[in-house]
């Protein structure tokens, strides 16, 4: 059975360094693409980016790019997202999602995580 | 960047009826890459469609997508208790990958 499992809830002040992951079970993790999407309180879904396990591949959206970090340790089969300095806008839930591929047909996301809540105040 | 923008912003539907959700990309969307998504509250997405017009495993045939272009449709044939949630769609053929901003089907 295809699983991803997101790290729990996370309460931070600004300007501390968070890391969470997205364990996959069920699949190969290093032949299919690990993509992360932020869904701020009571708005719609944002695209962040997206990283190819197999050989790190990253891609990043502008609008995130330079403000998270993205990696994998496929040893372990976990996907991560970082900040270096959060800050209260991060506030949000960041769910992780399998996709198929980068582009191309079934490039969806097709298994998704639970949903990891970040929180950010002072 | 695609933009992607759907309509309405809320349906509201009784059950048994059909529910049609559009969603508009700013410039042609390759090879028509579109998916559809639908998200409860409290829960993560669930792909429902994906190339346009493909349903994903599991999912009902009531729902049907279809679409080219620019122009996309996400189509519930006969509204279940089960359907009421917010729709998204999402464009992965061009870089970067943008979501709409959702149409909530609500009962009314």
């Amino acid at each position: 059975e295809v699983e991803l499992v997101q790290s729990g809830a996370e309460v931070k002040k600004p300007g501390e360094s968070l890391k969470i992951s997205c364990k996959g079970s069920g699949f190969d993790f290093t032949n299919y693409w690990i993509g992360w999407v932020r869904q701020m309180p009571g708005k719609g879904l944002e695209w962040m980016g997206i990283i190819y396990p197999g050989d790190s591949d990253t891609r990043y959206s502008p609008s995130f790019q330079g403000h998270v970090t993205i990696s994998a340790d496929k040893s372990i089969n976990t996907a991560y997202l970082q900040w270096s300095s959060l800050k209260a806008s991060d506030t949000a839930i960041y769910y992780c999602a399998r996709h198929f591929g980068y582009f191309g047909s079934q490039a969806y996301g097709d298994y998704w995580g639970h949903g990891t809540l970040v929180s950010v105040s002072s | 960047e695609i933009v992607l923008t759907q309509s309405p912003g809320t349906l509201s539907l009784s059950p048994g009826e059909r529910a049609t959700l559009s969603c508009w990309a700013s410039q042609g969307v390759p090879s028509n890459y579109v998916a559809w998504y639908q998200q409860k509250p409290g829960q993560a997405p669930r792909p429902l469609i994906y190339d346009a017009s493909s349903r994903a495993p599991g999912i009902p045939a009531r729902f049907r997508g279809s679409g080219s272009g620019t122009d996309f449709t996400l189509t519930i044939s006969r509204l279940e208790a089960e359907d009421f949630a917010v729709y998204y769609c999402q464009q992965y053929g061009s870089s970067p990958r943008t979501f709409g901003q959702g149409t909530k089907v609500e009962i009314k």
